[in-house]
């Protein structure tokens, strides 16, 4: 089946050492997004892509960076995680809205948890 | 994007219909009104979007009143796995330009079926 991937499901760094997150998708979308979820909060839009153009979110700290090689995959890098990182990231994919595209569809996740 | 206001809680029993209410009162004339669901421990799901018209798809039902400053999630026949923290986003689909696609969460309204 066609999914959103993420791994690892769960990751475990220290305070301030780097820690990058992968997403691969096999839907062919041009458009893959990366959200932040904190317990008992809403998922929070970090950046997207729309194929190689990247969109970063006003509010989203440097210490977040991105990167997308290539269509199916995408990264989520941490400069300098800080205990208030600790987090579920979410990867979401989407087609462009003018070929359609309504629905993001979400990974499971990576749980964050620094140390 | 307009902002929503859900109850923050809600009861089900299983074979009920679930009838979840959301008001978009500022929403503009192109939003569209969407909903997504997130079980535990999950990436959030695409569930229905509509603009002006009701909605039905094999999962739930959309109505959106006429004024469409409110809309309601109906799901038929609610079964324990519906159990789960509901969305309602308001969000403007534009062609072109870095904002499109965006989905704003809000804090949703968690929904508990029970046997």
């Amino acid at each position: 089946d066609a999914m959103v991937i993420q791994n690892p499901r769960y990751q475990v760094t220290q305070f301030g050492k780097p820690v990058t997150l992968s997403c691969s998708q096999t839907l062919n979308h041009n458009v893959m997004y990366w959200y932040q979820q904190k317990s008992s909060q809403a998922p929070k839009l970090l950046f997207h892509y729309y194929d190689k153009d990247f969109n970063n979110e006003a509010d989203t700290p440097d210490n977040f960076q991105s990167r997308r090689p290539n269509t199916s995959f995408c990264f989520l890098d941490i400069r300098s995680p800080g205990l208030g990182d600790a987090a579920m990231y979410l990867c979401a994919t989407s087609r462009a809205v003018f070929m359609g595209g309504n629905e993001q569809f979400f990974g499971p996740g990576t749980r964050l948890t620094v140390l | 994007d307009a902002k929503t206001t859900q109850p923050p809680s809600m009861d089900c029993a299983e074979g009920r219909a679930a009838n979840l209410p959301c008001n978009h009162s500022t929403i503009s004339g192109n939003e569209y009104v969407y909903w997504y669901r997130q079980i535990h421990s999950q990436g959030p799901q695409y569930i229905i979007h509509g603009l002006k018209n009701n909605e039905t798809n094999e999962m739930a039902s959309l109505i959106i009143t006429e004024d469409r400053k409110s809309s309601t999630l109906i799901l038929p026949h609610a079964t324990l796995r519906d159990t789960a923290v509901y969305y309602c986003i308001v969000r403007l689909l534009k062609v072109g330009g870095t904002s499109y696609g965006k989905l704003t969460f809000g804090q949703g309204t968690i929904l508990t079926v029970h046997p």
